[in-house]
């Protein structure tokens, strides 16, 4: 069974700096995309960008792009996004989800999210 | 990108209603549509891919239906249990883009 579980709930202020977790068991890490996604309160969801862990390779949207930064760690089958300098609007839930087989397929697992708080 | 129009934003309906949720994309996406379920609280879950695959853990009273730039999600008996927001996703082009969001109460 395919399991991505996520690092836990996060209180930062405006201008930190932040990394968030994403474990993945069940599977072959390196060979399946991993995605993050972003839900603001009350909101829908945001697509950020996916991960390839083999070689790191990367798609960010236009609108994340710059702003945060993904990457992972083979050697513990866990993917991370990160953020430089937090802003309030930052606030949200971040999901991190496996893909389907190859580059353009749909997202299968999901993590439980991980709700990242950014106030002064 | 790619924008995804889901409609309604909300619909009410009675337990047993056939319910169908409709998702508009801004340019022919062939058959590469998903759409998620997501309950109150809770991270969202894939129903169905490649716009009328289901999942193996989705049970039959769900359906898709679609290609090119207009799809369907059905529900034929809707039940207290499929109170929740529904979500199309395009995958065809980068960046994948949601849909808004259909959300599904009991009347």
């Amino acid at each position: 069974e395919v399991q991505l579980v996520q690092s836990g709930a996060e209180v930062k202020k405006p201008g930190e700096s932040l990394k968030i977790s994403c474990k993945v068991s069940g599977h072959s890490f390196p060979t399946y995309w991993i995605g993050w996604v972003r839900q603001m309160p009350g909101k829908g969801l945001e697509w950020m960008g996916v991960i390839y862990p083999d070689d790191s390779k990367t798609k960010y949207s236009p609108a994340f792009q710059g702003q945060v930064t993904m990457s992972v760690d083979k050697s513990i089958s866990t993917a991370y996004l990160q953020w430089s300098s937090l802003k309030a609007s930052d606030t949200a839930m971040y999901y991190c989800a496996r893909q389907d087989y190859g580059d353009y397929s749909s997202l299968l697992e999901w993590g439980q999210g991980t709700l990242v708080t950014v106030s002064s | 990108d790619i924008q995804m129009t889901q409609s309604p934003s909300a619909l009410s309906a009675s337990v047993g209603d056939r319910v169908t949720l409709t998702c508009r994309a801004s340019q022919d996406i062939s058959n590469y549509l998903a759409w998620f379920q997501q309950k109150p609280g809770k991270a969202p879950k894939s129903l169905i891919y490649d716009a009328s695959s289901l999942q193996n853990w989705v049970p039959s009273k769900f359906s898709g239906s679609g290609s090119g730039t207009d799809f369907t999600l059905t529900i034929s008996s809707l039940q207290p249990e499929d109170v929740a927001t529904y979500y199309c996703q395009q995958y065809h082009n980068y960046p994948f883009t949601f849909g808004g969001g259909t959300k599904v109460e009991i009347k």
